[in-house]
């Protein structure tokens, strides 16, 4: 079945640092990748998405590319900061199910230190 | 436009309970969705409802229930609980209006733990 392999944490960085968080994905179909973002305390939040081969999802200064000849979508930040500290996970939505059904990676944990 | 609400917001149960934990989805929104958050597994689909009906399911065993109302909110039940059910237990909701990849939007989550 469809699966999201993401790197394991906990990831440790300084203020500034660059940010590569791995995440790669096994899908019979032609899948929707996302990456969510769950904050201390909350709920996840959609961070970003790409619908198709080499498309480019940003925000907040966060970037992933849909790779589809590597099965990859890996999550790059230039400069992080304190309020990046957050779990990240990666994950996809195979249109052969309902929209509402999203397969996730176990998630990373980054920490940001000033 | 307020968020997605659970509650309760923290459960504490034994083993062999049940319990029932509840959602309402952002207004305007038709479709629920379930998920269990685990240390060892990760978030892992329970269900999803549309329009008071179940449309799809993830691996859990039937202890594990749901249903929707007719103002779309949502609850879901567990029987006969295990220590294993301890989890955060996310509840997403999203518009459906057909379009695909809609957002969804989860709220912060009922943690529940099983003694």
């Amino acid at each position: 079945g469809d699966s999201v392999t993401q790197m394991e944490g906990p990831v440790t960085l300084s203020e500034e640092a660059c940010l590569t968080i791995n995440c790669t994905y096994t899908a019979t179909g032609y899948p929707s990748l996302f990456w969510y973002v769950q904050y201390p305390g909350e709920g996840l939040q959609l961070l970003l998405k790409a619908t198709k081969a080499d498309d480019k999802g940003s925000n907040k200064g966060f970037e992933a590319t849909y790779r589809k000849e590597t099965t990859s979508f890996h999550l790059e930040k230039g400069s992080v900061q304190v309020s990046d500290s957050a779990v990240y996970f990666c994950a996809l939505n195979d249109y052969g199910g309902s929209q509402g059904n999203l397969i996730f990676g176990k998630g990373t944990k980054l920490s940001v230190k000033p | 436009k307020a968020g997605v609400t659970q509650t309760p917001r923290y459960l504490i149960k034994t083993r062999g309970q049940q319990v029932t934990l509840s959602c309402s989805p952002i207004s305007g929104h038709r479709s629920v969705s379930w998920y269990q958050q685990t240390p060892g597994q990760g978030l892992q689909f329970l269900f999803e409802y549309f329009s008071e009906t179940q449309r799809n399911k993830g691996n859990f065993p039937g202890r594990f229930s749901g249903r929707q109302f007719s103002n779309s909110r949502s609850e879901m039940n567990v029987s006969t609980l295990e220590l294993g059910d301890s989890a955060l237990y996310l509840c997403a909701s999203r518009r459906d209006g057909g379009g695909t990849n809609e957002k969804l939007f989860f709220g912060s989550g009922t943690q529940l733990s099983v003694l």
